[in-house]
């Protein structure tokens, strides 16, 4: 029942693009991969999922690598407002679960 | 649009004092409903989780336990608190079983047990 797993903590600079890791080198063929953030004294947002091809929302972007073992999120131009912890949890539950690690906490510094 | 709701907010207890937290969802029929807890500095863990009315299935043992009365009303409950029953509970719902399930979270209840 491997967790995912992420660094613990990143900083970057206002308006620089930012790459959060995660390794799932225990996913499955059906497993999605999954990313959602929690700001400050909040419940997690979701942020963007996909399968096996790369994804861009309006958040930002999933780039997945070719065995599926690691993905890495994208935010292209990282905001005082991207500061949050960040999520990459595991998902394949029998009734749906998402299972989640301590993820990674973001720091922007303007 | 769909929303969730959770009660209260904040809440300080006694250890050896009841609780009763409240998630309500609108908007959405017969959705999946999770409570999660967050320990200070902790990620989240999944506590329970219910596909139906009357329907509960834990995840781990302890001292809460969850109902769900109505469709899109979920409970945590605990007879008496214990101090490291302090944290961050988060409930959540989501539609379908399938991947990749895509769950919203509530605004949380913060619960500081003395």
């Amino acid at each position: 029942d491997a967790k995912t797993t992420q660094p613990n903590s990143m900083e970057s600079n206002e308006e620089e693009p930012v790459h959060l890791p995660c390794n799932h080198s225990t996913i499955s063929g059906t497993d999605y991969i999954h990313w959602y953030r929690q700001l400050p004294s909040q419940g997690p947002e979701y942020v963007i999922h996909g399968l096996t091809s790369n994804v861009n929302n309006r958040m930002a972007s999933l780039a997945i690598a070719e065995d599926r073992k690691s993905s890495t999120l994208i935010l292209h131009r990282a905001t005082l407002r991207d500061a949050a912890v960040y999520y990459c949890p595991r998902g394949g539950g029998s009734q749906g679960n998402l299972i989640f690690g301590k993820g990674t906490k973001l720091s922007v510094k303007p | 649009s769909q929303t969730i709701h959770q009660w209260p907010a904040t809440l300080v207890q006694p250890v050896g004092s009841p609780l009763s937290l409240e998630c309500t969802v609108e908007g959405t029929s017969n959705p999946n409903l999770y409570w999660y807890r967050q320990a200070a500095g902790r990620g989240l863990q999944l506590l329970f989780y219910s596909v139906g009315i009357g329907q509960i299935s834990s995840e781990v043992p302890q001292n809460l336990s969850a109902s769900r009365p109505q469709d899109r009303q979920f409970i945590l409950s605990s007879k008496k608190l214990l101090l490291s029953d302090s944290g961050f509970y988060l409930c959540a719902w989501s539609v379908g079983l399938a991947e990749p399930n895509e769950q919203f979270f509530g605004p949380g209840t913060r619960l500081t047990v003395l």
